[in-house]
């Protein structure tokens, strides 16, 4: 059973505008959400994550924001610039195991 | 620079062969994962393990197992590969709340 959801395979978003990327999860026990972003070829890296004891992290252009009351997080990419595209995972962890999502192909549109 | 590497990065072998699958990471992390990343699934863990000598199974075990002798090297064995294990594996280390991964080995079974 699928503890981290990333219900939309695929967004497209124009360059400069706000690019939002949607995760569920199902376990209440998680407390650390992380961020990766996965070129073609290469492997995942870690882009940015949030405690359980808050409710937004920014760095940068990248700001994640956690709902616990509805186990949602959500990344925001502001302004979306080309080089974003990529694939993104989104991960919840308790104590040592991580819990990965099945990934959101990210396309800015020049 | 502290990293972590995979080898081969791509492999074509035979159903009902063995194939080892080598990572290597010179961040002396005590804990290290297998993934498998196969469409519509994401990222997938098949063993793990938080130490010399420990070795534990993950949500996707079946055919697979790792040996931890030393810190740096975590290797994955397919006893008798499969045609289902064709897949791209990702080794990955952390210290607990960040993982590092390698740049992925891309396994084909005939």
């Amino acid at each position: 059973d699928q503890q981290v959801k990333q219900n939309s395979p695929s967004l497209s978003v124009q360059e400069g505008r706000i690019s939002i990327l949607n995760c569920d999860y199902t376990n209440s026990m998680f407390d650390y959400f992380l961020w990766y972003k996965k070129y073609p070829a290469e492997g995942p890296t870690f882009l940015i994550s949030i405690s359980s004891i808050k409710d937004k992290n920014e760095d940068g252009r990248f700001t994640v924001f956690l709902n616990k009351s509805a186990k949602h997080l959500s990344l925001h990419i502001v302004p979306s610039q080309p080089g974003d595209s990529a694939v993104y995972f989104c991960a919840a962890s308790s104590g040592n195991q991580f819990y990965f999502g099945t990934g959101t192909s990210l396309t800015v549109i020049p | 620079d502290a990293e972590i590497t995979q080898s081969p990065r791509h492999k074509i072998t035979e159903t009902g062969r063995q194939v080892t699958l080598a990572c290597h990471q010179t961040w002396n992390h005590n804990n290290m994962f297998w993934y498998r990343q196969d469409l519509g699934h994401g990222l997938r863990l098949i063993h793990y393990s938080y130490g010399v000598h420990d070795t534990n199974k993950g949500e996707v075990s079946d055919g697979y197992s790792v040996s931890r002798s030393n810190t740096e090297d975590l290797p994955l064995t397919l006893e008798s590969a499969a045609s289902s294990q064709t897949s791209v594996y990702f080794c990955a280390s952390s210290t607990g709340n960040e993982q590092f991964f390698g740049p992925g080995t891309r396994l084909t079974v005939l």
